[in-house]
């Protein structure tokens, strides 16, 4: 059973516009839901995060939206650039108990390619 | 650098041998995770160690075992290669700073 979901594998965007990656979650028990970024051969970068008490954070171009009661949630790149090509896993997790945080409970990843 | 070593970078072994995978968790984190990477998988959840105990079991396969050090490095043994076990396997340590993964190992089976 998936519990993190990334229904698609991959997006092409031009270079400039908005860039919109979703993801769906069945779990409502997850406190915190994360966004990483991952090139080939290197290990995933942590990208945006956001609380499950709120429904938007803003980082620069990066924002994440996050609709509770449809268990979805999106990043938004805008505007995006070719350098934001990469694979971007959605992932969440419970939040800590006996000081430790819980596993990363990732989706399957989505391909972003950014064209010039 | 992300402060998480993983070590080797590159593995290839024989099916039915064993290995050791090693990694370092960032200054001050206790906390260290194994991911497994297969093709066209997400990062799998394989088990976590917090201050040198297991703390939760993902999907980790019966042949994979794994500890944690007093030093809080941690390994990953996996013995009875199968060709299916080729796969990206990538440490996270976490603490007040967050998660932050290492670069991985890719282990080759042949």
């Amino acid at each position: 059973d998936q519990q993190v979901k990334q229904n698609s594998p991959s997006l092409s965007v031009q270079e400039g516009r908005i860039s919109i990656l979703n993801c769906d979650y069945t779990n409502s028990m997850f406190d915190y839901f994360l966004w990483y970024k991952k090139y080939p051969a290197e290990g995933p970068t942590f990208l945006i995060s956001i609380s499950s008490i709120k429904d938007k954070n803003e980082d620069g171009r990066f924002t994440v939206f996050l609709n509770k009661s449809a268990k979805h949630l999106s990043l938004h790149i805008v505007p995006s650039q070719p350098g934001d090509s990469a694979v971007y896993f959605c992932a969440a997790y419970r939040g800590s108990y006996g000081g430790s945080q819980g596993n990363l409970i990732f989706g399957k990843g989505t391909k972003l390619s950014v064209k010039p | 650098d992300s402060g998480v070593t993983q070590t080797p970078k590159h593995l290839i072994t024989a099916t039915g041998q064993r290995v050791t995978l090693r990694c370092s968790p960032r200054s001050g984190d206790l906390s260290v995770y194994w991911y497994q990477q297969s093709l066209d998988q997400g990062l799998q959840f394989l088990i976590q160690y917090y201050n040198g105990e297991e703390r939760a079991k993902g999907n980790i396969l019966e042949r994979f075992s794994a500890q944690q050090f007093p030093d809080l490095h941690s390994e990953l043994n996996l013995s009875s290669l199968e060709l299916g076990d080729s796969a990206l396997y990538f440490c996270a340590s976490s603490g007040p700073g967050g998660y932050t993964f290492g670069s991985g190992t890719r282990l080759t089976v042949v």
